[in-house]
C-alpha cells in the first residue's frame, strides 16, 4: 500500500530552526507538495520537489532525496504565527495525492 | 481572501436530517475536489470533478451525493448521515485534475452528526 509518514507533534523555541520529516512509499513519484494549515483555516501551499534537493523560500526550505523517499521541510528564525500543522502529500503516478495526517507544530516563547 | 469559499462554516445535524455543503471558486479553475479531514488523519478525497465531469467517486457512501452545476460551484449533498462523518469537509481547486498543480482550499465546513 501507499504510506506517508511524518511525526504527530513537534514543539520549537521561537527564534530557532525546526526541521519537519517527512518518508513515503508510494507507486510512483510526480512530485512532493508541504501545505500549511492554521487551526480553523484552509490548507495552504508552501512547496512543491520534483528534483532531488534543496528548495529555498524565504524562511522555509524543503528538501527532497527519491531514492531515500525521503523529504523534509525546514524553517528557521521561527515565529509564534508559525504554529500550525505541516501537511506532506506526494503525488503517485497516476497523478493521485497521497496525504500524510500531518505535524502539529507548537511554537513557544 | 481565499479564492475558494465554502458556506455553511458550521453545522450541526441530525441523523435524519438533509443539508448541503456549497463551494465556490473565483479562481477560473476547471478542475473541483471535496476532501474529508478527521483529526490526526490524511485527507481523504472523496469526489473530484474536471469540467464539471465527475473523474473521481473515492468509494464514498451514497448518503453523500455532489453535484457540479458548472466549473465555479460545487455542493455536497448530505442525508441520513452517521456519527462517525462528523469532520471537516474542504472543498479544493486547481487549474485541472491529473496535473502537478497545487490545490487551493476553502476554509472547510465543520460538520457534526448527532
Amino acid at each position: 500500500g501507499q504510506n506517508i509518514d511524518q511525526p504527530t507533534e513537534m514543539t520549537a523555541t521561537e527564534g530557532a530552526i525546526v526541521q519537519i520529516n517527512c518518508t513515503y512509499q508510494t507507486s510512483g513519484f510526480n512530485g512532493l507538495f508541504w501545505y500549511q494549515q492554521h487551526a480553523g483555516e484552509a490548507p495552504t501551499f508552501l512547496s512543491y520537489n520534483v528534483l532531488d534537493g534543496l528548495e529555498e523560500k524565504g524562511r522555509f526550505s524543503s528538501f527532497l532525496s527519491r531514492s531515500k523517499g525521503y523529504s523534509y521541510l525546514l524553517l528557521k528564525e521561527l515565529q509564534m504565527k508559525d504554529s500550525a500543522s505541516y501537511l506532506c502529500a506526494v503525488m503517485d503516478s497516476n497523478y493521485q495525492l497521497i496525504w500524510g495526517a500531518g505535524t502539529k507544530l507548537i511554537i513557544k516563547p | 481572501e481565499t479564492g475558494v469559499t465554502q458556506t455553511p462554516r458550521h453545522l450541526v445535524m441530525g441523523m435524519t436530517n438533509k443539508k448541503s455543503l456549497k463551494c465556490e471558486q473565483h479562481l477560473g479553475h476547471n478542475a473541483m475536489y471535496w476532501y474529508k479531514q478527521s483529526a490526526k488523519k490524511p485527507l481523504e478525497l472523496m469526489f473530484v470533478y474536471n469540467f464539471k465531469e465527475q473523474t473521481e467517486n473515492n468509494s464514498v457512501p451514497s448518503r453523500f451525493s455532489p453535484e457540479c452545476p458548472n466549473s465555479s460551484h460545487l455542493f455536497l449533498h448530505l442525508h441520513t448521515l452517521q456519527p462517525e462523518d462528523s469532520a471537516l469537509y474542504l472543498c479544493a481547486s486547481s487549474q485541472t485534475s491529473g496535473g502537478a498543480g497545487e490545490l487551493f482550499f476553502g476554509e472547510g465546513s465543520r460538520l457534526t452528526v448527532l
